[in-house]
């Protein structure tokens, strides 16, 4: 039972400096999300998507770019990272409207 | 805006004690609540979803109540255990793109 899997779980970037975090699910959800977890806050979704070739933006989506060519891969490309974007990042996937599921995280930390 | 609010922030109980965990939301236009539980360096997991038809779940030694009108949500956790410790989190949806989380209750169940 894989569920999510993101790559990688750990990373240091350096300002200005561009990575992809990988997500993965094998359940064949329709829906899969982005969102970040900053200490003492709640999850903030980052960006959505409903379908292959459908993705649209959540609360917090400046700085963040993403692209779903497939039903099972839904990237997470950070283009010019700032320290802003310190945070741990969970991938989740669900069918619509139903329990989602969560990847165990990638924990960025941009220096 | 949609607040979620979850108090207290960390609880400490003995073990076989029940005990009750809040969430309340200000927003009553809800589609569904669903709480997550969150162990160190985890992702989330999924524990019950309630949708906003309904006014309760349960699975096994856990029962989640919603109450749409009052903005509130409960978590019941009868005889608690060792293995309960985590954190609990809950979050309500809005729409396909509007998910709000707390921030939290901490739980230790002490043996």
């Amino acid at each position: 039972n894989a569920g999510v899997t993101q790559t990688p779980k750990f990373r240091i970037l350096k300002i200005g400096q561009s990575m992809t975090l990988q997500c993965a699910q094998d359940m064949n959800h329709n829906y899969m999300y982005w969102y970040r977890q900053d200490p003492g806050m709640g999850l903030k979704l980052i960006y959505y998507s409903v379908g292959a070739g459908i993705t649209d933006k959540g609360e917090v989506p400046n700085g963040y770019n993403v692209s779903r060519s497939t039903t099972e891969y839904f990237p997470l490309r950070l283009e010019l990272a700032a320290p802003s974007q310190t945070s741990v990042y969970f991938c989740a996937s669900s069918y619509e409207f139903q329990p989602q599921h969560f990847g165990d995280g990638t924990r960025l930390s941009i220096l | 805006k949609q607040e979620v609010t979850q108090i207290p922030a960390a609880l400490s109980v003995p073990e076989g004690e029940n005990l009750v965990l809040n969430c309340s939301f200000t927003d009553s236009a809800i589609y569904n609540l669903q709480w997550f539980r969150q162990d160190p360096g985890k992702g989330l997991t999924s524990l019950l979803l309630i949708q906003s038809s309904q006014r309760e779940q349960t699975s096994g030694r856990l029962n989640a109540s919603l109450d749409k009108s009052s903005g509130r949500s409960t978590l019941y956790i009868a005889a608690s255990q060792p293995g309960d410790s985590a954190t609990y989190l809950c979050a309500v949806r809005l729409d396909r793109n509007q998910f709000y989380f707390g921030t939290g209750t901490s739980l230790t169940v002490i043996p």
